[in-house]
Parts: C-alpha cells; sequence; structure tokens
C-alpha cells in the first residue's frame, strides 16, 4: 500500500485568503487527484494531477480558483484561492498504486473559511 | 464508468452480520468491484475488490453473482468500531482512472 500525508489537517481562514494543502506519498506515483468533500457529502473530484503536465480539471473547477502543483512524482500541492464560506469542506488526495488500481487517500484537510 | 447504487444508510445490533448490496447494472468488462470505508475525519479506505463469485479477506467478503450487476458486502459481526459510510465502485483494470464516488451507505451498529 502507500501511505499518503497531508498538510494540514485542518485549518480557519479568513475570507478572500488563500490556503495551500500539500500531500507527499511514500512511493513514486504516475497520478494523483484531489477531491473535495463537503460535510454529510460524498466526494468530488476536483483535479487529476499528472507529473510533468498540467492538471486535468473536473466541470465545475478552474485552474485559477483551484492552482495545482506536481513538482515531482511523491509530492502535490492544491491550492484554494481566494476563499469563500462555500469552500469550506474537507479536501483529500489520493493516488493509484499497486497492481490492483486501488486508490489511496490520505486523511484530508478540514478547511472553515469565516 | 458503472453508476453503482446503494441504501443511503443501514442500522445493525454489535455481533451481527451485516450485508450491504450494490447495484451496478452497466458495469462493463473490464470493471473490478471495489469497496471502500470512510470513518468520519478520515479519507476513504480500500476495504476488498473483486470480479465474480466470492472474494474473503481479513476485513470482509464480497459475493459476485455470475451477471455481475449487483455485489454483496458482508461484514462479519460487526462491532460499534464499524459505523462508517461504504461506498461501491466499479473501477476499470487499465489504471490511472479517476473515481466516481455515489452517496454510500451509512452503517450505524448499535450497542
Amino acid at each position: 500500500s502507500a501511505v499518503i500525508s497531508q498538510k494540514p489537517s485542518r485549518d480557519i481562514c479568513q475570507r478572500g485568503t488563500s490556503l495551500t494543502i500539500q500531500c507527499q506519498v511514500d512511493s513514486q506515483v504516475t497520478m494523483m487527484f484531489w477531491y473535495r468533500q463537503q460535510p454529510g457529502q460524498s466526494l468530488t473530484l476536483i483535479a487529476t494531477a499528472n507529473q510533468g503536465s498540467e492538471a486535468t480539471y473536473e466541470s465545475g473547477f478552474v485552474i485559477d480558483k483551484f492552482p495545482i502543483s506536481r513538482p515531482n512524482l511523491t509530492f502535490s500541492t492544491l491550492t484554494v484561492s481566494n476563499m469563500s464560506p462555500e469552500d469550506s469542506s474537507i479536501y483529500l488526495c489520493s493516488v493509484e498504486y499497486g497492481i490492483q488500481n486501488i486508490q489511496y487517500f490520505g486523511a484530508g484537510t478540514r478547511l472553515s473559511v469565516l | 464508468l458503472a453508476k453503482t447504487t446503494q441504501p443511503i444508510s443501514m442500522d445493525s445490533y454489535e455481533g451481527q452480520e451485516v450485508n450491504i448490496t450494490c447495484s451496478h447494472n452497466n458495469i462493463a468488462t473490464n470493471d473490478y468491484i471495489t469497496w471502500y470505508q470512510q470513518f468520519p475525519s478520515q479519507g476513504p479506505r480500500f476495504i476488498i475488490q473483486g470480479y465474480k463469485t466470492k472474494v474473503t479477506n481479513e476485513v470482509a467478503s464480497l459475493f459476485i453473482p455470475a451477471d455481475r450487476k449487483s455485489s454483496t458486502l458482508s461484514l462479519p459481526r460487526v462491532s460499534l468500531s464499524d459505523t462508517a459510510v461504504y461506498y461501491c465502485l466499479c473501477i476499470s483494470n487499465f489504471g490511472n482512472e479517476k473515481l466516481t464516488f455515489g452517496t454510500g451507505t451509512r452503517l450505524t451498529i448499535i450497542p
């Protein structure tokens, strides 16, 4: 299995500011995925990050709002820009690893925007 | 990606066997049926995966009929710590696939 570390685990931010969430994996992986999970809801994919290329965003998510970096095969960041209370959510990263194509998830970052 | 349908919620008493059924009528030939478990304040955790018939590991069993249009996750002798949301997904074996999570089944274990 792959072990994923996310930082910060939680944060409280002011409206209009930005927060960068880090995701570190203990193995080299081709693709990393970023999800959002609003309170009591299921997970929604934000974007897929492939090392060495631009991230691919899902419908409803744009690069200006959620810029992603993928500088190497073990690390990625997601920035939530110009935050509003509607961005309050849990943000999770995941990676696919192993022969069964299983995805492993970080513990998530719980973001509250005031 | 095959759409999955599960019960929104289930309750069960400690010590009982719990069976959660998932419907996936449009499952593709290359899809594997995969179940995740999510506790509050944690990311989803892989439980079990199968293609057909029965798969068993230390956590659960997965029953898949011959037509593969449904599957049943079986949790033997549940405890309070099994209270979680359980997600059923159909995932291609091609790899690097984005996952589409449905609503999941919120399982509550009653003492």
